[in-house]
């Protein structure tokens, strides 16, 4: 079966600081890849997503980067964290198609 | 108890009766619809999804409903308990892309 994970859970950055979230997905080849960003009690805002490696869309001008290095591996970066980066963010998969997409369980990041 | 997606945000309902989360979407040319649950600090779980060529969908305690004359979109979930507590999102795809929209979501609580 599937799996995704996503580290580190709950992550305190200072201003300025540099990041590097993590997203591998087993079990499955050639996934669709996404970032997603949740604010406290709102929806899903899609970052990034990515169909292969190396291939990565943006959908909202940002502090953010993305990158696909493996197959299965999808990292999220900044060099400069703002206090406005603060959020929850979601890493997700899908196969190609109208398939449903799954989300890892998360990183909680808060930026002082 | 029933909510109106967007505009009502929040619904109680008692343990045991039904609840029905309701969802409107704005693209006639989405095609494919889906609802998760979120728990707190989780990642959405995927619930149950529907084709735009389908009126009507069951699950193991769950129905969702598509309206595609008026774009609505809602769950039913029967004998609601205490674990049915979490915020429901709805999700549709537009055009022809991979990208899920969410809505900003319906919060439940489950009165014992």
């Amino acid at each position: 079966s599937q799996t995704i994970h996503q580290w580190p859970a709950t992550l305190v950055q200072p201003v300025g600081s540099p990041l590097s979230l993590e997203c591998t997905v087993e079990g499955t080849s050639n996934p669709n890849l996404y970032w997603y960003r949740q604010a406290a009690g709102r929806g899903l805002q899609l970052l990034f997503y990515s169909v292969g490696i190396g291939q990565i869309s943006s959908e909202v001008p940002q502090n953010l980067s993305a990158s696909r290095p493996q197959d299965r591996q999808f990292i999220l970066s900044s060099k400069k964290l703002l206090l406005s980066d603060s959020g929850f963010y979601l890493c997700a998969w899908s196969l190609e198609g109208r398939r449903p997409q799954h989300f890892g369980d998360g990183t909680r990041l808060s930026i002082l | 108890g029933e909510s109106v997606g967007l505009h009502l945000p929040t619904l109680s309902v008692q343990e045991g009766d039904n609840s029905i989360i309701n969802c409107a979407y704005s693209n006639s040319a989405s095609d494919y619809f889906i609802w998760y649950k979120q728990e707190s600090g989780k990642g959405p779980q995927f619930i149950i999804d529907i084709r735009s060529n389908m009126d009507k969908r069951q699950g193991q305690r769950v129905t969702v409903l598509l309206n595609k004359t008026v774009k609505h979109l809602s769950l039913q979930i029967a004998a609601t308990q205490p674990g049915d507590s979490a915020v429901y999102f709805c999700a549709e795809i537009k055009g022809t892309g991979n990208q899920f929209y969410f809505g900003t979501g319906t919060s439940l609580t489950v009165i014992p």
